[in-house]
């Protein structure tokens, strides 16, 4: 059974900076993998969906990775924003079911 | 441009009371999904919809039912609403699973915010 972590669970930093999230998965046999924002009490918002023969997707200020050999992916934000801040989840669809496995999220604050 | 509509947003109910959320498409998706979300959780899945096809999760109380009339529409249905099953509900469509099709991805609606007095 696919497993997902997220780490950090939670990241605080000032406006401008680069960082990265982090996302683990345990079947390295996915389909994809897609990032999702979420801002408090909505929905998810996709951000970028990368194929299993892909090594990355870039969408503006994002960039995905994907590392199937080593179960990671990794969301990269630059120039943070405050406007970025929101959780941020990742889905891995694998195996049989074909169904995404979700991350419980990062929750970034982008402080001015 | 709403593509994938749930309503309503924010629903109260009583204890035992049962209630109905309602998630309509616009993008002619095959499959439709519904997840529970609570506080600083992961999305759990209930169960999904490939056309007319039903798939219930596994630990997906019997509790939880859902109708997919059509393609736009899709239900769910909580029969008694218990205290726990207070939480975010998510509806997500995509135009096909993983796997049979090289493009895939996950639309979500709002979410309908369900509050069990």
């Amino acid at each position: 059974k696919q497993e997902v972590t997220q780490i950090p669970a939670a990241l605080s930093v000032p406006e401008g900076e680069n960082l990265v999230l982090n996302c683990s998965f345990t079947d390295s046999a996915i389909y994809n993998l897609q990032w999702f924002r979420q801002d408090p009490g909505k929905g998810l918002t996709s951000l970028l969906l990368i194929q299993s023969s892909q090594r990355e997707q870039t969408s503006g200020r994002l960039n995905a990775s994907l590392d199937k050999s080593s179960g990671r992916s990794t969301l990269y934000i630059a120039a943070s924003q405050p406007g970025d801040s929101a959780t941020y989840l990742c889905a891995a669809a694998s195996g049989g079911s074909y169904i995404p496995t979700f991350g419980r999220g990062t929750s970034l604050i982008v402080h001015p | 441009d709403a593509m994938v509509i749930q309503n309503p947003r924010y629903q109260v109910t009583q204890f035992g009371k049962p209630v109905t959320l309602s998630c309509s498409q616009t993008l002619n998706h095959n499959v439709m999904y519904w997840y529970q979300q609570k506080s600083s959780q992961a999305p759990k899945l209930l169960f999904h919809y490939y056309d007319k096809d039903f798939n219930n999760e596994a630990d997906t109380p019997d509790n939880f039912q859902s109708r997919r009339p059509n393609t736009s529409f899709c239900f769910l249905d909580i029969r008694s609403p218990g205290l726990g099953d207070a939480a975010m509900y998510l509806c997500a469509t995509s135009r096909d699973l993983p796997g049979l099709a090289t493009s895939y991805e996950q639309y979500f609606g709002p979410g309908t915010r369900l509050t069990v007095t």
